[in-house]
């Protein structure tokens, strides 16, 4: 079985200072890892992704994110929140390594990001 | 195409009532995904196609739920005999085929079900 866990409920942050929003992750096989954006009425959206290769991956609106196996974390970053900022992020792993071929991603149960002005 | 889109984008319906629901994927995404989200949670799964094949079912699939994409492009979600607990945000996904199961889902802004 594989599940992730998003330790903060909210992440309150000031304008302009640097922001993390945490991600931990469980799965048999390799991760695959996903950090996805959800604005109010609105649909998911896809902000970037870890399937290999460098540790740090960058991805849409300057958000970066950090893998690191032995923590098994994934965590969000950004060096300069903006106010826009200010939404649900969820975080994502589907098992590389599933022999029965699973393409279903589970999610965390989200961090809502603050940026205070 | 500009992405997944869902309709209807809200349904209120009595207990007991049957409902469906529509998802067109991003047109040359030939996989299609269906999501809940209750408040307060992550999505979850519930079933997956590749082209027209229902290739995957989540134990939240109960018997009252069904899925069809009968030619590979928009598919539906029915639930027959509605209940308060189905209450929730159901989110369509796509994604390209490729070799490996590294694409991305694209979601759309999915159907609010209210149970009354």
């Amino acid at each position: 079985a594989q599940s992730v866990a998003q330790p903060e409920d909210q992440v309150n942050v000031a304008e302009g200072n640097p922001l993390t929003v945490k991600c931990t992750y469980s799965v048999s096989g390799n991760p695959y890892l996903f950090w996805y954006v959800q604005y109010p009425n609105r649909g998911l959206q896809f902000l970037l992704k870890y399937i290999t290769g460098d540790n740090l991956v960058k991805g849409s609106y300057g958000f970066e994110a950090e893998f690191n196996k032995s923590q098994t974390s994934f965590h969000l970053k950004k060096p300069s929140a903006l106010v826009s900022d200010s939404a649900l992020y969820f975080c994502a792993v589907r098992d590389g390594n599933s022999g029965a071929g699973s393409y279903q991603l589970t999610f965390g149960k989200g961090t809502k990001l603050s940026v205070i002005p | 195409d500009t992405g997944v889109s869902q309709n209807p984008r809200h349904k209120i319906t009595k207990r007991g009532q049957n409902v469906t629901f529509r998802c067109d994927p991003i047109s040359e995404h030939n996989r299609l995904y269906w999501y809940r989200q209750t408040l307060g949670q992550g999505p979850e799964f519930l079933t997956y196609f590749q082209n027209e094949a229902q290739l995957e079912k989540s134990r939240l699939l109960s018997d009252r739920f069904s899925a069809e994409r009968p030619k590979g492009s928009f598919s539906t979600l029915e639930i027959q005999r509605t209940e308060q607990g189905d209450s929730a945000m159901y989110l369509c996904a796509s994604s390209e085929q490729t070799s490996g199961r590294n694409n991305e889902q694209f979601f759309g802004p999915g159907t609010r079900l209210t149970v009354l």
